[in-house]
């Protein structure tokens, strides 16, 4: 059996500070892991995928997330946050048969 | 990348109405797609797993006589909702797998409002 836990339904950071998004899970099979985006009002936007290569994954927009199997994480990091940025986000693990487990979401806010 | 494009982005209906969504792979071809509900601030629940040319394996709890999935083609699925109420409003995203990198694409996502 696979979950995804994300910590923090909402993180509020400082435009141009560092994001850090967190997602835990538990798989019982090495796992795929996935961070996706949600803008308003659209659907979701892969941002990157850890498929068992190498464990710091570059995204798009200047996201990366690291695969730390000790911990069960998969979080989720942007050196300096954009407007832009403000987004919801999930994470998602899979076991293969490219069924999802989702988190909750993290909405990510951005202040001026 | 591959797109999948979901048709109508927004539909309102009036209760007891039925309503389509279609989910179509525009440029490769999906044996498998999968449709997710969104309640307000709440996760994706996945409602069913749609294999072309075969029933649709409907998640525990999701009410396949109320929610209709059809995959006649490589290309293309639908939702039908049937007999609409309000507490069926929601956003409703589907996604395709890519038959050569399995890859998952989703859909722009439809979002219904019954009145």
């Amino acid at each position: 059996a696979q979950s995804v836990t994300q910590l923090g339904s909402h993180v509020s950071v400082s435009e141009g500070a560092l994001v850090l998004l967190r997602c835990n899970y538990s798989s019982s099979v090495p796992p795929y892991l996935f961070w996706y985006v949600q803008y308003p009002n659209q659907g979701l936007q892969l941002l990157l995928k850890y498929t068992s290569a190498a464990t710091l994954v570059k995204g798009i927009n200047g996201f990366e997330a690291e695969f730390k199997k000790s911990e069960t994480s998969f979080h989720l990091t942007k050196p300096s946050a954009h407007m832009s940025d403000a987004a919801e986000y999930f994470c998602a693990v899979s076991a293969g048969n490219y069924q999802l487990i989702w988190g909750a979401g993290t909405k990510l806010i951005i202040k001026p | 990348g591959a797109v999948v494009s979901q048709h109508p982005s927004r539909v309102i209906c009036k209760s007891g109405t039925s309503v389509k969504i279609e989910c179509r792979s525009l440029d490769f071809q999906a044996t498998t797609m999968f449709w997710y509900r969104q309640f307000p601030k709440q996760s994706l629940m996945l409602m069913a797993t749609s294999n072309e040319g075969s029933k649709a394996t409907y998640e525990q709890g999701v009410e396949k006589d109320k929610f209709l999935i059809n995959h006649a083609s490589l290309t293309l699925s639908t939702l039908t909702v049937t007999s609409a109420h309000p507490e069926d409003s929601s956003f409703y995203i589907c996604s395709a797998r890519g038959q050569d990198t399995g890859e998952l694409f989703f859909g722009e996502g439809s979002r219904l409002t019954v009145l």
